[in-house]
C-alpha cells in the first residue's frame, strides 16, 4: 500500500478481554516499530522488528503484551487480559532499515478499555 | 524509556515569529530526527540529521546538532497558524538492534 495501515482505527473492549491490533507496513520496509501514546505524552517505545525477528522488545510493559511479524511484513500486537491502564493510541511505524532513514507512521489504533 | 527530552514543553507565539525547540538526549547516536504530530494521531517526519552533521535546512526548518552537548534544536522561521502541532525529537542510539526512541514533545501554538 501507499502508507502504513493500522486496523482497527478505534477499538473499545471490556477489561479482561483479549485484543489484537494489526499493522500493515509499507511494502519492502524491513524495520517495524510499535509505540503507544497517552494523551500529552510522546510515543513510548514497545517493540522493534527487523524482518521477522524482534530485535528489541525491551519496551513491552509486561507479559500481557506480545507482538509477532511472522512473514516479515504484517505485524500484530496482542494484549491479553486488558486493563484500563492499557487505554492509549497504539502507533505503528516502518522504515526501509534501521538507522539513517525516516520512519513512516500509521494513523494509530485508539484502544479504550472500559 | 525515553531518550530525548524536549524543551520547552509548550510554546505559544504569533504568526510570523520564529519558534525554537530544543532536544537533549542521553547516549551517543547515529542520527536524530524531528517529527510533527497533529491531533494525537500519526507522526510525520520533518528532518533527519546525522551524527556527523552540525546543521541542516529544509524549507523554513533549521536543525542543529551538538553531539558534545547531546542536544539538538529545531527552528521554524516565519511561523504560520498551520504549524500548530506537537513536535518530537527521536534518536537512533548507536547500538546494534536499538530502536527509534522519542522524547515527550513540545506543543507549539501559533496564533494569527
Amino acid at each position: 500500500g501507499a502508507g502504513v495501515s493500522q486496523t482497527p482505527s478505534n477499538k473499545v473492549t471490556e477489561k479482561g478481554k483479549y485484543v489484537e491490533l494489526r499493522c500493515d507496513p509499507i511494502s519492502g520496509h524491513t524495520a517495524l516499530y510499535w509505540y503507544r501514546q497517552s494523551l500529552g505524552q510522546g510515543p513510548e517505545f514497545l517493540i522493534y522488528f527487523q524482518g521477522t525477528g524482534a530485535a528489541d522488545d525491551s519496551g513491552l510493559p509486561n507479559d500481557r503484551f506480545f507482538a509477532v511479524r511472522p512473514e516479515g511484513s504484517v505485524s500484530t500486537l496482542k494484549i491479553q487480559r486488558t486493563e484500563r491502564g492499557d487505554s492509549a493510541v497504539y502507533l505503528c511505524a516502518s522504515s526501509q532499515s534501521r538507522g539513517l532513514t525516516e520512519a513512516f507512521f500509521g494513523q494509530g489504533t485508539r484502544l479504550t478499555v472500559v | 524509556s525515553q531518550q530525548g527530552e524536549e524543551d520547552p514543553q509548550a510554546l505559544s507565539i504569533q504568526e510570523g515569529e520564529n519558534a525554537t525547540m530544543n532536544c537533549s538526549y542521553k547516549t551517543s547516536i547515529n542520527n536524530l530526527q524531528w517529527y510533527r504530530q497533529n491531533s494525537g494521531r500519526g507522526l510525520v517526519h520533518l528532518i533527519l540529521i546525522r551524527s556527523n552533521e552540525r546543521e541542516k535546512h529544509s524549507g523554513r526548518l533549521r536543525v542543529t546538532l551538538d553531539t558534545s552537548k547531546k542536544s539538538s534544536s529545531l527552528l521554524i522561521t516565519a511561523s504560520r497558524a498551520a504549524d500548530t502541532a506537537s513536535y518530537f525529537c527521536a534518536t537512533d542510539a548507536n547500538q546494534a538492534g536499538t530502536a527509534l526512541i522519542f522524547g515527550k514533545g513540545t506543543t507549539l501554538s501559533v496564533s494569527s
